[in-house]
């Protein structure tokens, strides 16, 4: 059983459009922590939430972190082809544990 | 350059022959570990080491040996390999502590025939 549930398992949508994928747990953590894995490459880390109902952003990748700490977000806004990858969320407490993965195709 | 080197970047072997993956950091990272990446499941954890001669394992250990007697460098053993260790393999470095930032390898996709 994944320690983190990450939803939805693919999404695919046009150039311009918005997209949200969601990691969800129902256990407290003190962080939380979002890469981004692109084919043919190791994960790469995009930022790491702290603080319950911490909101991060990053360009246009919003993240945030869940006021109780079981949950996180990230949000992209007129996404772009070169979004395109998979989004992974991890614990960070001496040892990563991800979840297993948002795939996302944005089309051009 | 700061990075984490995989070898070999693919690997065809047959079941039971002996194989090694190589993994160097260049980071002087006290902490190093391997994962196994497959479909629907994500990266699951190996084994992981958080300084020279000490290695613990991880979530999925059973037929993987590693060792670190460098800090440099942390290979993953396959003893006798068998086709359910057929994956994509990663292994990752970072400083010690809470919420420090791992930086992986290109990967090493394995398959065991």
């Amino acid at each position: 059983t994944q320690l983190l549930e990450q939803s939805p398992q693919f999404l695919s949508i046009q150039e311009g459009e918005n997209l949200t994928v969601y990691c969800n747990s129902s256990s407290v953590f003190s962080s939380l922590q979002w890469y981004r894995q692109e084919p043919g490459e190791g994960p790469v880390l995009l930022v790491t939430v702290v603080t319950g109902g911490e909101v991060k952003k990053l360009k246009r990748l919003t993240f945030q972190f869940g006021d109780a700490r079981k949950d996180s977000s990230l949000h992209i806004t007129a996404a772009q082809p070169g979004d395109t990858g998979l989004y992974l969320c991890c614990t960070n407490d001496y040892k990563l544990s991800f979840g297993a993965g948002t795939t996302v195709t944005v089309r051009a | 350059e700061a990075q984490v080197t995989q070898n070999p970047r693919y690997l065809i072997t047959v079941t039971g022959k002996k194989l090694t993956v190589t993994c160097s950091q260049n980071m002087n990272h006290e902490y190093m570990s391997w994962y196994r990446q497959d479909p629907g499941l994500g990266l699951r954890q190996i084994y992981y080491s958080m300084n020279v001669e000490v290695t613990d394992k991880g979530d999925v250990p059973e037929g993987y040996k590693v060792s670190r007697k460098e800090k440099r460098n942390f290979p993953l053993i396959l003893e006798s390999p068998s086709p359910n260790q057929t994956s994509l393999y990663f292994c990752a470095s970072s400083l010690l502590g809470l919420n420090t930032e791992a930086f992986f390898g290109q990967g090493t996709r394995l398959t065991v025939v």
